[in-house]
């Protein structure tokens, strides 16, 4: 079965730069879509973007010019860079396999929560 | 970006009855909606895709409808295992967006 798990920090300081790995077992992140959304005190819930198969990239134009998804899919894992965090960007950090056929995220990580603060 | 309207906001109800819960789309999303349901401290589970076809898995007293703009997810015959939260996702174009979600509490 497909198993995805979030690590990185806990807690970022504003102006630095958040990073998250997610580490995917039972399948090739060389198939398929990877990626990240994240959930907001509050319950709101937004996609950062994604990585493909082949490693093209789709990101959330809000979060553009702030943000890189890459990997290494000799460790078949994937990451989340976040730059320039401010307190707004305190979520739960979600990895998640992108269904094509679905339009939707059929496995997922149990999310990390990440708070900004000094 | 299509912006993803759902309501209500949270809901009570009782083991037992049937709810529904809309999600509006700011445009045409062409049957392209899917829906999770969460539970306290878990990750998102995917219960409907394609507005209307039910993830392996998942009991049949759960149901999507709608195309366009409109669409529904209704539970029947409520079990106490279905009170958490629920949003609904545009899978039509990028940037895919969530609704606000709905907490579905017991009564």
């Amino acid at each position: 079965e497909v198993q995805l798990q979030e690590s990185g920090p806990g807690l970022v300081k504003p102006s630095q730069s958040l990073s998250l790995t997610c580490s995917v077992t039972g399948y090739s992140i060389t198939s398929d879509y990877w990626g990240w959304i994240r959930k907001f005190p509050g319950n709101k819930m937004e996609w950062i973007g994604h990585i493909s198969y082949s490693g093209s990239t789709n990101y959330n134009p809000s979060l553009k010019s702030r943000i890189s998804i890459t990997r290494d899919t000799s460790k078949n894992q994937f990451f989340l860079q976040l730059n320039s965090v401010t307190t707004e960007d305190t979520a739960t950090y979600y990895c998640a396999r992108y269904a094509v056929n679905y339009g939707g995220y059929d496995f997922w990580g149990q999310g990390v929560m990440v708070t900004v603060s000094s | 970006d299509i912006q993803m309207t759902q309501s209500p906001t949270s809901l009570a109800a009782s083991v037992g009855e049937s709810v529904t819960i809309t999600c509006l789309a700011s445009e045409d999303i062409y049957g392209s909606l899917v829906w999770y349901q969460q539970k306290p401290g878990k990750s998102p589970q995917l219960l409907i895709y394609g507005a209307t076809i039910l993830e392996d898995g998942i009991p049949s007293r759960f149901s999507g409808s709608g195309s366009d703009t409109q669409y529904s997810l209704k539970i029947n015959s409520l079990q106490p295992e279905d009170f958490a939260s629920y949003y609904c996702q545009n899978g039509s174009s990028t940037p895919w967006t969530f609704g606000g979600g709905t907490m579905l509490e017991l009564k």
